[in-house]
């Protein structure tokens, strides 16, 4: 993996419904892994900074787990609420070289959660 | 301040025109950072900065494009002879050091006609 990516690109669900989807990141000098909320005519807001490999984070219904050998984490939403609706983008940080720094997003997920 | 500010939030500009964006991160952030999202796509690193030195010019999409920062604080990010493939939506962040949860402004808006 040379690049952030993940999948889906979007997705419906139904309010209640728990769903999960993916961000895969280049795993080799891995720094920190981080989740975003993006809703419409907001700005992105921060979810979670993970850097540990097997780190699990957790916000109210929204966790987040990460495997820095393999390269992916997984981001889960339990009961999802219509006001979950949002584009979610994760985000992977290098060490070393002029890299250090540069955090580089995802195309992100486009989250629908219909009533 | 309490959050990152940008200015102008929009910006109608004709094509060849030079532009300036402007953003004040949040008091104490050393980390600043420049993306852009043009229509439909993601978002796209421009620059960031550790303190006023920017260790990675990388994203600049061509010589047009260039940033600063002064006094760990404000940065402008400049655009000469803009082109119709410039109109994006422009966003800046901020975090206290770099790798931290970084904090975003509400982004400036620029149509180039």
């Amino acid at each position: 993996i040379l690049n952030v990516e993940q999948s889906p690109q979007s997705l419906h669900v139904q309010e209640g419904d728990s769903t999960n989807f993916t961000c895969s990141f280049p795993s080799s000098n891995f720094y920190a892994l981080h989740w975003y909320r993006w809703e419409t005519a907001k700005s992105p807001e921060a979810l979670f900074v993970m850097t540990l490999n097997g780190d699990e984070k957790k916000k109210g219904r929204i966790s987040a787990t990460l495997n820095t050998k393999e390269g992916y984490s997984y981001l889960y939403i339990k009961g999802s609420q219509p006001e979950d609706s949002a584009t979610y983008l994760c985000a992977s940080l290098t060490a070393g070289g002029t890299s250090y720094g540069k955090l580089t997003f995802g195309q992100g997920t486009i989250l629908t959660v219909h009533p | 301040g309490a959050g990152v500010s940008q200015s102008p939030s929009n910006k109608v500009t004709e094509k060849g025109k030079d532009v300036e964006l402007r953003c004040d991160p949040i008091s104490g952030h050393t980390a600043l950072y420049w993306y852009r999202q043009r229509l439909g796509q993601g978002l796209e690193f421009l620059i960031y900065f550790q303190g006023n030195s920017a260790p990675d010019k990388s994203g600049l999409p061509s010589d047009r494009f260039s940033a600063e920062r002064t006094g760990e604080s404000v940065s402008t990010l400049t655009i000469q002879r803009t082109q119709q493939e410039d109109s994006a939506v422009y966003l800046c962040a901020s975090s206290f050091k770099t790798g931290s949860m970084a904090f975003f402004g509400q982004g400036t808006r620029l149509t180039v006609v």
